[in-house]
């Protein structure tokens, strides 16, 4: 099993929708957690950072899920820029950054 | 948020030579530095990490010879690829760790062809 899984999609949305990404991590110890966006042929750059509260930046908002071991991203009124691949990142021990395969979208005119 | 800058951003070199990419936090410290590569449509592979005064931590499966790294000051990191070969043909994104919040923000990656 993945230490941290992600449906890869793709994910083919009209402009407006709503949607939502799903993330699994396994090891417990998993402290920190982050969303990147990462366009074609380009870094990833950082989402949003997910907090056990849950947050929102503008449409974004993500949820950390302890006792199930999953985070999540909802995007709301979806845009044609959002269109991207969406990384899932946990943070465990002694400081690794553990990467999902990430999760395609397509948000169609 | 914070930046990362990497440089050069594409190379072009031809089989056997040594490449050096370059790293740099721009507006923060950064103790760890983290040196990826990626293939086409593939995720991203981490090679090592690289820790401020000390010797790089590298991942199963990459020769640290041929991927040498050094960290010698807080905002800088540079990764040599020696001996370059076209199988060393990819996408190279290093990032840096903002140890206050524990958030890793990219450099804009480097494109590396060997021919």
């Amino acid at each position: 099993r993945k230490e941290v899984e992600q449906d890869p999609g793709p994910f083919n949305v009209p402009e407006g929708a709503t949607v939502a990404f799903n993330c699994t991590y396994s090891n417990s110890a998993s402290q920190s957690f982050f969303w990147y966006r990462q366009d074609c042929r380009k870094e990833p750059k950082l989402l949003m950072s997910v907090y056990s509260s849950g947050n929102e930046d503008g449409r974004f908002t993500a949820q950390l899920n302890r006792a199930s071991q999953y985070i999540s991203l909802l995007i709301r009124d979806s845009k044609l820029s959002d269109s991207a691949t969406y990384l899932c990142v946990a943070l465990g021990g002694t400081y690794k950054y553990i990467f999902g395969t990430g999760t395609r979208l397509k948000v169609l005119a | 948020g914070a930046v990362v800058s990497q440089h050069p951003s594409r190379v072009i070199c031809k089989s056997g030579t040594s490449v050096k990419i370059e790293c740099r936090s721009l507006d923060f410290q950064a103790t760890t530095m983290f040196w990826y590569r990626q293939f086409p449509k593939k995720s991203l592979m981490l090679m090592a990490t690289s820790n401020e005064g000390s010797k790089a931590t590298y991942e199963q499966g990459v020769e640290k010879d041929k991927f040498l790294i050094n960290h010698a000051s807080l905002t800088l990191s540079t990764l040599t690829v020696t001996s370059a070969h076209p199988e060393d043909s990819s996408f190279y994104i290093c990032s840096a760790r903002w140890t206050s919040t524990d958030t890793q923000y990219f450099g804009p990656g480097t494109r590396l062809t060997v021919l």
